[in-house]
């Protein structure tokens, strides 16, 4: 397996403008869970899906954030509008069926917004 | 929120030498993990240790949990320029939630 894939590695936007970071699990793994993290806070756990059915979501900034898993392959993070405070790394990462088992991350999305 | 918070922020030394960074955190926990991040790439898993388990080791890392004082350590014996990079704990505890901590920055010169 090819592990977690994220797409793009890198993203220069304009404020305003709609965003939106993708992510491939790894097959067979029942968790996939989105990160941001910035110097000033760290990594902070944004959602967390499950068996594609999002369980926490409670890490979301804002409104501006919405996050959807259509199937167990793929799953999307869009921010709209855009503002530059949303500028960081984001990362995906997948884990096998049982909480607190090894997480495995994606390479991450540089997200710059001007 | 954060659960944990490692200690020291950062930590040079030089090859040879061990390198001991320290984690605690906020609730009780099933179990806690360490990872690695190099600069601009994903986190790497290194160890997992039970909340039943006192000490691990893995290669040059040991780590060691408490309990009763919510804490963890890692310590990287023998450091290489290679390990240079940043280490972060993670928990969970009542819900599936992995969550990191502040992180340590550790740089070895050779």
């Amino acid at each position: 397996d090819a592990g977690v894939i994220q797409s793009p590695r890198h993203e220069v936007t304009e404020m305003g403008q709609e965003v939106t970071l993708r992510c491939k699990p790894i097959s067979g793994h029942d968790y996939l869970f989105w990160y941001r993290q910035t110097m000033m806070r760290g990594l902070e756990l944004l959602i967390y899906f499950n068996n594609n059915v999002p369980i926490d979501d409670s890490g979301m900034p804002e409104d501006r954030f919405s996050a959807k898993m259509p199937n167990a392959s793929f799953s999307t993070l869009k921010i709209q509008p855009s503002e530059p405070r949303d500028s960081a790394v984001y990362f995906c990462a997948s884990s096998l069926n049982r909480v607190g088992t090894e997480a495995f991350f994606g390479q991450g999305t540089r997200l710059t917004v001007v | 929120s954060q659960q944990g918070e490692e200690d020291p922020q950062a930590l040079s030394i030089q090859e040879g030498e061990n390198a001991t960074m320290n984690c605690s955190y906020k609730t009780s926990i099933n179990n806690l993990q360490w990872y690695r991040q190099n600069s601009g790439r994903g986190l790497v898993h290194l160890i997992l240790i039970r909340s039943n388990e006192r000490e691990k080791h893995s290669g040059r890392l040991r780590v060691t949990l408490d309990t009763s004082k919510k804490s963890s350590s890692l310590l990287i014996t023998a450091s290489r320029a290679a390990d240079t990079a940043s280490y972060f704990c993670a928990t969970s505890y009542n819900t599936d939630k992995l969550i990191f901590g502040t992180g340590t920055r550790l740089q070895v010169f050779p």
